[in-house]
């Protein structure tokens, strides 16, 4: 069983410039979840994908969007980059019908941002 | 006031000792519970989830939760160094599918 890879693993980047990050789901997971886990905090969620529509969003800006590709996998996109962006992002996948509150949720080891 | 709340630590314990860490809620509306664990430049991985009030077992690792005082435990017997770690409470509520997580607490089993 293949867990949940996310790319690149760290990422620098200036203040306004726009960053893509990657997931591929767990096999047999159809869901998709990001979070934002600042330092010495715990994640934040920001949104899920099933079915390759957003489905639940937590409260982040629109500056943040994302896809789900037919494979399951994902991206997000961020634009405008902030210093406050600079995070561990991490990628969930689950196997969900759309309601997935009970649905645990299986992490990759995230892509660590920063932004200068 | 946050919806989860778990205390920091950090917890320092002797190998071979019972770790109790735990959390509280606020949101009446949480019915499904899980607990993770995260390594240094780890994801969190995880360790066990329970939807009723009572405790769960599963080899040195018990989950407690009792929703009237909406309160969540994780019992870690035996400890090893292995077990030093960041420990995640995270809950959910119906329909939704966001999860809300504890700040977490570090954990570090001294041999």
């Amino acid at each position: 069983e293949t867990g949940v890879t996310q790319s690149p693993t760290h990422l620098i980047k200036t203040r306004g410039q726009q960053v893509t990050l990657r997931c591929s789901s767990q096999s047999g997971h159809n869901t998709v979840s990001w979070y934002q886990q600042a330092l010495g905090q715990g994640p934040q969620f920001i949104f899920q994908y099933y079915r390759e529509e957003e489905n639940g969003r937590g409260n982040f800006p629109p500056r943040f969007s994302g896809l789900q590709f037919p494979n399951y996998s994902s991206e997000l996109n961020v634009n405008a980059l902030e210093l406050d962006d600079s995070a561990l992002y991490l990628c969930a996948s689950s196997a969900g019908t759309g309601r997935s509150y009970n649905s645990p949720l299986h992490f990759g080891n995230g892509t660590r941002l920063t932004v200068t | 006031q946050k919806e989860v709340e778990q205390d920091p630590g950090p917890l320092s314990v002797p190998e071979g000792a019972i770790v109790s860490l735990n959390c509280t809620y606020s949101n009446s509306a949480f019915q499904y519970f899980m607990w993770y664990r995260q390594y240094s430049r780890k994801g969190p991985e995880l360790l066990m989830y329970t939807y009723s009030s009572g405790n769960k077992e599963d080899g040195r690792f018990t989950a407690q939760v009792d929703k009237s005082s909406k309160y969540i435990s994780l019992f870690i017997r035996d400890s090893q160094p292995s077990d030093s770690a960041t420990y995640l409470c995270a809950m959910s509520a119906p329909p939704g599918n966001q999860f809300y997580f504890g700040t977490g607490t570090s954990l570090t089993v001294i041999p």
